[in-house]
């Protein structure tokens, strides 16, 4: 069964510091991959995806994500944050059978950012 | 364009009671799906519908939960003889298609709370 683990359930960095959100996937087949973010009272927010070639992809407020197929990852990285950045981000894998688009989310991590 | 629509944003209910939570998706979005989230936990699948019937209701946790699209547009979640376990966001997301990968705009969520 497939499955998304986000290791890390709470981060703090500080304003203008490099982020990285760390997503580990469980899947026999090439992965569709994606990262939402959610701001507190909002509907969640497709930040990128990835669905095959280049492995760097990038994504909206000027976020990247890395899938490296070897560690069964997709980390999500900014290089710098701002204070706006501070939500709970989920990293989800979508199922390729039966041609759906339902998707498996991981727990969540949620991002402090401090001034 | 207007986003998913999601009624009432806050729902309390005893144990017990029937509800319905409705959800307009975006104008023209075949494919609907509804999400539950609990607190502390990433959004899990419950149903999605590709135009007016049920694809796949895997993720409904039992018979009390129901959900209809009749014209192909609006639907509504029903639960009745709700449980406190049922406590929890309720978020509805349309996409285009259901073509993986097809992006899914979700809803601000219905919050349901049972006393």
């Amino acid at each position: 069964a497939q499955s998304v683990t986000q290791p890390d359930i709470h981060i703090t960095v500080s304003e203008g510091a490099s982020l990285e959100l760390r997503c580990n996937y469980s899947y026999g087949a090439t992965p569709y991959l994606f990262w939402y973010v959610q701001s507190p009272g909002q509907g969640l927010q497709l930040l990128l995806k990835y669905f095959s070639g280049d492995t760097l992809v990038q994504g909206i407020k000027g976020f990247e994500a890395e899938f490296k197929r070897s560690q069964s990852s997709f980390n999500l990285r900014k290089p710098s944050v701002h204070w706006s950045d501070a939500a709970e981000y989920f990293c989800a894998v979508g199922e390729s059978s039966g041609n759906t688009g339902k998707l498996i989310f991981g727990q969540g991590t949620t991002l402090q950012v401090k001034p | 364009g207007a986003g998913v629509s999601q009624t009432p944003s806050n729902k309390v209910t005893e144990k017990g009671k029937y509800v319905e939570l409705r959800c307009d998706p975006i104008s023209g979005h075949t494919a609907l799906y509804w999400y539950r989230q609990s607190l502390g936990q990433g959004p899990e699948f419950l149903i999605y519908f590709q135009g007016t019937g049920a694809a796949d209701d895997s993720g409904l946790p039992n018979d009390r939960f129901f959900a209809v699209r009749p014209e192909g547009s609006v639907s509504t979640l029903k639960i009745q003889r709700t449980e406190r376990g049922d406590s929890a966001v309720y978020l509805c997301a349309s996409s285009l298609n259901t073509v993986v990968g097809s992006p899914l705009h979700f809803g601000n969520g219905t919050r349901l709370t049972v006393t």
